[in-house]
């Protein structure tokens, strides 16, 4: 069965800062990657995906992610952290061939003045 | 990417009574599915919402209690039977758009407290 983990519940960063949070995912197969955000009393918003092809793949808001498949991860980074970054961000997967898209736990983004 | 509008976006209910959620999607769409998100948790799925026939169920959710219907390719309703406070949860209508790359969009949800 697909899984995702988000190691981490918060990520702290300072504006201006370079941020990464992390996620780690196990599928059978090949599988699709995608990062979504939740702000406050809202839906989720699709930030980028992963299906094939270059290993870095560039999102909305200037927010890219690191496919590597050796360590089944599928890091989210930006190089420079606003605070309007700060918001809870879900990593999920989907095994192809399936169309249920599991999402990890989320982990909670902080981007300090 | 899809408009998908959620009615209500929040409401308060009494233990024992029934609340249903519509999903309206601008454009036709291949899958709907319902998810809940409870209290600072994941998004976990209900159901796959199937156009024309009966929803197709996760484990742990049956149809008693979460009935699901999606009488065409842009509407979908999802009820909460006899609530009780475990039920308080966000309620997310999502489609998926293209079939062979599967991102989800979702609706705002909708915010119910059972009291």
């Amino acid at each position: 069965a697909q899984s995702v983990a988000q190691p981490e519940d918060q990520v702290n960063v300072a504006e201006g800062n370079p941020l990464t949070v992390k996620c780690t995912y196990s599928v059978s197969g090949n599988p699709y990657l995608f990062w979504y955000v939740q702000y406050p009393n809202r839906g989720l918003q699709f930030l980028l995906k992963y299906i094939t092809g270059d290993n870095l793949v560039k999102g909305s808001y200037g927010f890219e992610a690191e496919f590597n498949k050796s360590q089944t991860s599928f890091h989210l980074k930006k190089p420079s952290a606003l605070v309007s970054d700060s918001a809870l961000y879900f990593c999920a997967v989907r095994e192809w061939g399936f169309q249920k898209l599991v999402f990890g736990t989320g982990t909670r983004l902080l981007v300090s003045p | 990417s899809a408009v998908i509008s959620q009615k209500p976006s929040r409401d308060i209910c009494q233990r024992g009574t029934s609340l249903t959620i519509q999903c309206q999607v601008d454009s036709q769409v291949t899958m709907m599915f319902w998810y809940r998100q409870q209290p600072g948790q994941s998004l976990t799925l209900i159901a796959t919402a199937n156009q024309g026939s009966e929803a197709t169920y996760e484990s742990g959710f049956v149809i008693d209690k979460f009935p699901i219907s999606r009488p065409n390719l842009t509407f979908s309703t999802l009820t909460v039977s006899n609530m009780s406070p475990e039920d308080s949860s966000i309620y997310l209508c999502s489609v998926v758009e293209a079939l062979n790359t599967g991102e989800l969009f979702f609706g705002e949800g909708s915010r119910l407290t059972v009291l």
